[in-house]
């Protein structure tokens, strides 16, 4: 199985802050990496596929970035609806695994 | 808009076998455009992807779970479903059907809203 690392695992920010989350796989994935936003209580929401694409409706202060083995998840003047925790997904090969998540709480 | 909804006994005995259907609306299951998954979440952990079906009925699971998990499509009743044998209190957690929009990428876009299984001893 393919290994995904988040990091850091929790992280405090203020509403306007630049968030930044790194996700590593264990092996070279290409690009087949997706973001997903959960908040507390509710289903995972995609906000990035294929690592760099913005899912239709998703606010453009999220942003991704990496190809390979290393990826970058960004958001850009953090507002308070953007309190949750982050998943990023790999799709090269199965079985599909997720990273163990970024908590974000605010500061 | 397609939506799905989980459903199945929020209590399953230890030993005994989960079942849980996703009911689909708004468009139908056997688009090939599509994979239907399940996913699930202990409680205060991480998504752990369980397995996912096709539209002609082929299946691929998590080894971690092989050999206990079984899934099925039926396009009659749109819907899919997820049979689990063999529970323990390790199989407790919110498990959630999706679809995966698999044509040029793939990722989950559609997600059910959940549903608690607690396995009892």
């Amino acid at each position: 199985d393919i290994q995904m690392t988040q990091s850091p695992s929790s992280l405090s920010a203020s509403v306007g802050d630049e968030v930044t989350i790194s996700c590593q796989a264990s092996q070279d994935i290409n690009s087949f990496l997706n973001w997903y936003q959960q908040r507390p209580g509710k289903a995972p929401k995609v906000l990035i596929y294929d690592a760099s694409h913005l899912e239709t409706g998703v606010p453009s202060r999220f942003s991704g970035s990496g190809s390979g083995t290393d990826f970058t998840f960004t958001i850009t003047s953090l507002q308070p609806e953007d309190i949750a925790t982050y998943y990023c997904q790999q799709y090269n090969s199965l079985p599909i695994t997720f990273g163990q998540g970024t908590r974000l709480e605010t500061k | 808009q397609v939506q799905l909804q989980e459903s199945g006994p929020g209590l399953v005995k230890s030993s005994q076998t989960l079942s849980l259907t996703c009911s689909v609306s708004g468009g139908p299951v056997s688009s090939g455009s599509f994979h239907w998954n399940w996913i699930r979440q202990p409680a205060g952990k991480g998504l752990e992807w369980i397995g996912r079906v096709k539209t002609d009925g082929s299946t691929k699971y998590n080894p971690s779970l092989e050999g206990r998990v079984t899934m099925s499509l039926d396009t009659s009743k749109n819907q899919f479903s997820l049979n689990l044998s063999s529970v323990t209190a390790a199989d407790t957690a919110v498990y959630y059907c999706a679809r995966a929009r698999v044509y040029f990428y793939n990722y989950m876009d559609v997600w059910g809203e959940g549903t608690t299984v607690i396995v009892s001893s």
